[in-house]
């Protein structure tokens, strides 16, 4: 069955502490792009990458880093030099070179 | 840089017709795409504009002037279900990344 999953759904952790979301497709698609929502706003994205081994900051990139070792995987971890972690994270993939962008569910992510 | 604009919230009601706008300013600009999300859902893609005109799909239908920098998504025939924000984005210049509005909430009541 084909598609993208992020997990998990919610996360909590405790200010100061590093932590990774999970991304993983099995698409083929070559890019994948991480996305943070905030209530009332749109997405902003954080990273992307178009080719396994490569990716580029977004708009928002202070505070996170990426890694894209495999293709299907482009976990998000979100450093304790983020101040205002506490949000909604949509990962996506696509085709290299197209405007197609297929969601994940999301990670809600609390950082108290 | 990019500018999205687009209604925080609106409310209409079942079986109503509602039409949200977008305006955009953008360089270069490719296309403009409306997604559906349900609150704590991930974004579904509902249509990809290009050239000038509406396009239907069933109840939904997606218009763009692209000289007046302008698009509206029409939903008719509205359910209780078309409860959801509604994301406006345009992609432009070299890259295949859209710049996402801010979302219209719409809210719809019986």
């Amino acid at each position: 069955d084909g598609g993208i999953t992020q997990s998990p759904k919610y996360l909590f952790r405790k200010e100061g502490q590093n932590v990774t979301l999970s991304c993983e497709q099995n698409l083929n698609h070559d890019a994948m792009y991480w996305y943070r929502q905030d209530p009332g706003q749109g997405l902003r994205l954080i990273y992307y990458s178009q080719i396994v081994n490569d990716f580029q900051k977004g708009d928002i990139a202070e505070g996170y880093s990426v890694s894209r070792e495999k293709k299907e995987s482009f976990p998000l971890t979100v450093t304790s030099a983020q101040k205002n972690p506490t949000a909604f994270y949509l990962c996506a993939t696509g085709p290299e070179n197209s405007y197609e962008q297929y969601f994940g569910p999301g990670t809600r992510l609390t950082v108290t | 840089g990019q500018n999205i604009d687009q209604p925080t919230e609106m409310t209409a009601t079942e079986g109503a017709i509602v039409q949200i706008n977008c305006t955009y300013q953008t360089s270069g600009f490719n296309g403009l795409f409306w997604y559906q999300q349900h609150a704590g859902e991930a974004p579904t893609f509902l249509s990809y504009n290009v050239l000038d005109g509406l396009e239907e799909k069933g109840r939904f239908s997606s218009f763009l002037s692209r000289s007046k920098g302008y698009s509206y998504l029409l939903l008719k025939e509205l359910q209780m279900k078309d409860s959801a924000s509604y994301l406006c984005a345009a992609v432009s210049g070299g890259s295949y990344i859209p710049t996402f509005g801010r979302g219209t909430s719409l809210i719809v009541h019986p």
